[in-house]
């Protein structure tokens, strides 16, 4: 079956601007979590929704945001975009909540200029 | 400290074994995990343990954990020039109200020489 499908797979924005990300989970999925990957700080949690509410939360601020749809898409916003959102941003699907497996994506690449 | 510790390089010649090791701080971790990462590319889940297991095996990998020290270990038989990857460890946390997201490790770039 298919995997974890995100799109695009590679941005370019400028500063102040926003920007939407898209992740289709594996069919059947209905927890989707998004991580930033960065090389100073990492791979860090960002929130991971189920049946189209958010259950989890990292630390990071307001301007990161999300939704899940009824067929479990999933979407990311960040607003007003710093240099240091530059990052590879990764989407992981499980089928439950407890991320028993979760699979991940091959990612977006956002680099902010 | 790092809630989940890892060395960043490991370096073995192509057909020799190779032992990733990781150390996490936190005994609630319910689920333990390993990632490889090509360049340019996602995570694949390798494998995982769950906390009441001290050892997984599948194919070339084996899993070791000792829960009472916080170790994971993660095992490749002869290894090959395939596996050079980065190798993330991760643990999952029920709070019990949902899972809180994986803890990363910052990852081991595992160098095969031939």
């Amino acid at each position: 079956k298919a995997g974890v499908t995100q799109t695009p797979r590679y941005l370019i924005k400028t500063r102040g601007q926003q920007v939407t990300l898209s992740c289709s989970p594996i069919s059947g999925h209905r927890s989707v979590s998004w991580y930033q990957q960065t090389p100073g700080q990492g791979l860090q949690f960002l929130f991971e929704y189920f049946s189209e509410t958010q259950r989890n939360k990292g630390n990071f601020p307001g301007r990161f945001s999300g939704r899940q749809f009824s067929n479990s898409r999933s979407e990311m916003n960040v607003s007003t975009l710093e240099l240091g959102d530059s990052a590879l941003y990764l989407c992981a699907s499980c089928y439950g909540t407890a991320n028993t497996e979760a699979f991940f994506g091959q990612g977006t690449r956002l680099t902010v200029v | 400290g790092e809630d989940v510790e890892q060395s960043l390089f490991l370096s073995v010649r192509e057909g020799d074994s190779s032992v990733i090791n990781c150390t996490y701080t936190d005994s609630s971790s319910t689920y333990l995990y390993w990632y490889k990462q090509e360049p340019g590319a996602g995570l694949q889940l390798l494998t995982y343990i769950f906390s009441n297991m001290d050892m997984k095996q599948d194919q070339r990998l084996t899993v070791l954990l000792n829960k009472k020290d916080k170790h994971l270990s993660l095992r490749i038989a002869d290894t090959q020039t395939g596996d050079s990857a980065i190798y993330f460890c991760a643990e999952s946390r029920d709070s019990g109200g949902g899972a809180d997201g994986l803890t990363f490790g910052k990852g081991t770039h595992l160098i095969i020489q031939p």
